[in-house]
């Protein structure tokens, strides 16, 4: 079962845009993650936040985490055609530190 | 590239069948996880391994078994293949602290026809 789940399931932008997406879950969680995965490829780790961290930047990637409403967004900023792809966040929840990854949100950046 | 090697990359067999998915984990990495990718499912987490010792079970079916091995490379086996096994198989690593990010391997296509 998924634990957390990302809205919205698909989002087609233009180039120089910002993309938004975000995930829900269901539990309290020790961390969460955002990774990106190109057609057919591996996951590709984007960033981590902590459960008692509310904000996180990587260059063009911002990270926000409500724990109140057990949500994440993840927003990228002046998008890139290079950008699209399928975005997952991953939830560490409970003791066992295992990742439990939602559907994704495609994510299509048109040139 | 993560570091964390898969083998082989594509697989097409019969039902019925069996078949083994190898991964190396990352260089000083412990833990192994193995990961099924379907589109109607998503990413479902199989089974994770830790210096050789199973950590964790999740929607493993009883067909399907894996071990980790002393040089901490691990197999996945699944066998008694039905059409809805076909799927993407990834393997990911963690380091020591077992917290932090998983490194992907690129993942083992399996076809069963």
């Amino acid at each position: 079962s998924q634990q957390g789940e990302e809205d919205p399931q698909a989002l087609s932008i233009q180039e120089g845009e910002n993309a938004t997406m975000n995930c829900s879950y269901k539990t309290s969680i020790n961390n969460l993650q955002w990774y990106r995965q190109n057609s057919g490829r591996g996951l590709v780790h984007l960033i981590l936040i902590r459960s008692n961290e509310r904000e996180k930047h990587s260059g063009r990637l911002r990270v926000t985490l409500d724990t109140s409403k057990k949500s994440s967004s993840l927003l990228i900023t002046a998008s890139r055609a290079a950008d699209t792809a399928s975005y997952f966040c991953a939830t560490d929840a409970g003791g066992s530190y295992i990742p439990t990854f939602g559907r994704g949100t495609s994510l299509i950046v048109h040139p | 590239d993560s570091g964390v090697t898969q083998t082989p990359k594509h697989l097409i067999t019969a039902t019925g069948q069996r078949v083994t998915l190898r991964c190396s984990p990352r260089s000083g990495d412990l833990s192994v996880y193995w990961y099924q990718q379907s589109l109607d499912q998503g990413l479902q987490f199989l089974i994770q391994y830790y210096n050789g010792e199973e950590r964790a079970k999740g929607n493993i079916l009883e067909r399907f078994s894996a071990q980790q091995f002393p040089d901490l490379h691990s197999e996945l086996n699944l066998s008694s293949l039905e059409l809805g096994d076909s799927a993407l198989y990834f393997c990911a690593s963690r380091g020591v602290g077992g917290t932090g990010e998983l490194f992907f391997g690129e993942g083992s296509r399996l076809t069963v026809l």
